[in-house]
């Protein structure tokens, strides 16, 4: 199946400061990426979804300033959390759907974890 | 209100066992109805994908149902392993629309 890789798999970080996530498709180009929130034993929450070349699509309730999303190409997309803060701390996760070769499938990445001191 | 409902919450069953998970749904129309395995402090995992036309797809040692009359699906895991330790997640696709319901997961613990 298709791969998907996150970089950093953790990251802890002063609050005020900025941290970015990378979400790259290894053997397919996604059209669409979608980044998620999870906190504990919660389920995933759509935070925005980018279409490369793109502005992306946030959520109702989630700050289009604060997350910052770029997908420059069709194998990477960014998330960037600006001025972090302690409430900010959670499991972030990128998906990629390949423009409907495989259907409308998403495919997961293994997560970030973001730890906000 | 969730759209995908998952129960039990958790469980606990012995290596060896089988166990079922539910998944009870109301999205509609939808495109398929998956289930994801997630490991703790990683991503999902796609362990079946079902179309509104079939009832069951297995996968190894899991087997999954669909009802789509009652819009019901469970997942059964045979002679469980140490390894299935997990959360199981139901997660069901319009068919109207590229945003996937999840459900809030049913967390499985195997013990020896």
């Amino acid at each position: 199946g298709a791969v998907v890789s996150q970089h950093p798999s953790w990251v802890i970080c002063k609050s005020g400061t900025s941290v970015k996530i990378e979400c790259r498709s290894l053997d397919f180009q996604a059209t669409t990426m979608f980044w998620y929130r999870q906190f504990p034993k919660q389920s995933l929450m759509l935070m925005a979804t980018s279409n490369e070349g793109s502005k992306a699509t946030y959520e109702q309730g989630v700050e289009k300033d604060k997350f910052l999303i770029n997908h420059a190409s069709l194998t990477l997309s960014t998330l960037t959390v600006t001025s972090a803060h302690p409430e900010d701390s959670s499991f972030y996760i990128c998906s990629a759907r390949d423009g409907g070769v495989s259907g409308d499938e998403q495919f997961f990445g293994p997560g970030t974890r973001l730890t906000v001191l | 209100k969730n759209q995908v409902e998952q129960s039990p919450q958790s469980l606990i069953i012995l290596e060896g066992k089988n166990c079922t998970l539910q998944c009870n749904y109301t999205v509609s129309p939808f495109s398929n109805l998956r289930w994801y395995k997630q490991d703790t402090g990683r991503g999902p995992v796609s362990l079946t994908i079902m179309t509104f036309s079939e009832n069951t797809k297995s996968n190894g040692r899991y087997t999954a149902t669909l009802d789509a009359d009652t819009k019901q699906s469970s997942l059964h895991i045979t002679a469980s392993q140490l390894s299935d330790s997990a959360s199981y997640i139901c997660v069901v696709s319009p068919s109207n629309d590229y945003k996937l319901s999840f459900g809030a997961g049913t967390t499985v613990t195997v013990r020896a």
